[in-house]
C-alpha cells in the first residue's frame, strides 16, 4: 500500500462548477498537510498548508483534513479556466522545522477547468 | 523578492557523462530539499540540507548522486556517470524555519 494515494483523474470540470480533490494516506504519523498546485513545465506552487485536523479556507479554496479517516480534501468553489493544472497532496511527519519534514506527494490530480 | 532559482532549466547529457543541478534557495532560507519527478509518477524526496551540513540522504541513491550546500553558493545536485534512468524533472524546494517548502521550476534532465 502506497503511503499517499490520489485519484490521477483527469477530472474534466465545466467553469464555474464546485471541485472536489482528495487524498488518503495510510501513515498515522503525519501531521502536516499541504497542496500544490502545477502547470505543465512549471515547478509544484503551495495553496495551502494545514496542521493536524480541521478546515482551513483561503479565497476560493477550502482545505480539510481528517485525521480520524486518514482522508484530506481540497475544495475549489467557482472554478476558473485558469486552474486547469496538476494538483499535489503533500504530507510530512515532523514540522516543516523538523528533519522529519521532507515531504510524502501524492502522484496528482489532472484538473482541466472548461470555458 | 526572487522564487527558489534553478539551473539549467534543461540539460542533455550523454550516458556516462556527469550532470550538475544548482539551486538558488529564496532570499534567507536556509534549508534545501532535493526532489525527483519521474514521468508518471509523484514528486520523490531525495536530500535535505542546511548550509555545510546534509541532514537527512535517506531518499537519496547511495551509487553516483551526492548533494551539497556551500556556506556560499546554491546547492549542487551531481550525478555521476549517468544512466538512461536518470532521466526525470529534478525540483528544489527551500524554506525558512517552520515554514513550508517552495519549490523552483525544476531541472529537466535527459540522457541520450
Amino acid at each position: 500500500q502506497k503511503e499517499v494515494e490520489q485519484d490521477p483523474g483527469p477530472l474534466s470540470v465545466p467553469e464555474g462548477a464546485i471541485v472536489s480533490l482528495n487524498c488518503t494516506y495510510s501513515n498515522s504519523a503525519f501531521q502536516y498537510f499541504m497542496w500544490y498546485r502545477q502547470y505543465s513545465r512549471k515547478g509544484p506552487e503551495l495553496l495551502m498548508y494545514t496542521y493536524s485536523s480541521g478546515n482551513k479556507e483561503d479565497g476560493r479554496f477550502t482545505a480539510q483534513v481528517d485525521k480520524s479517516s486518514k482522508y484530506i480534501s481540497l475544495f475549489i468553489r467557482d472554478s476558473q479556466p485558469s486552474d486547469s493544472a496538476t494538483y499535489l497532496c503533500a504530507m510530512s511527519v515532523g514540522s516543516y522545522g523538523g528533519s522529519q519534514g521532507n515531504l510524502i506527494f501524492g502522484k496528482g490530480t489532472k484538473l482541466s477547468v472548461k470555458p | 523578492n526572487a522564487g527558489v532559482m534553478q539551473n539549467p532549466r534543461h540539460l542533455v547529457r550523454r550516458r556516462g557523462q556527469e550532470a550538475r543541478l544548482r539551486c538558488s534557495p529564496m532570499k534567507g532560507h536556509s534549508h534545501v530539499y532535493w526532489y525527483r519527478q519521474l514521468p508518471e509518477e509523484g514528486l520523490k524526496f531525495m536530500v535535505y540540507l542546511q548550509k555545510e551540513n546534509i541532514i537527512d540522504e535517506s531518499g537519496m541513491p547511495k551509487e553516483r548522486f551526492s548533494a551539497e550546500f556551500p556556506k556560499e553558493g546554491p546547492s549542487i545536485l551531481r550525478i555521476q556517470q549517468v544512466v538512461r534512468g536518470d532521466s526525470a524533472a529534478y525540483f528544489c524546494a527551500s524554506r525558512e524555519s517552520n515554514q513550508p517548502q517552495h519549490f523552483g521550476d525544476g531541472t529537466r534532465l535527459s540522457i541520450l
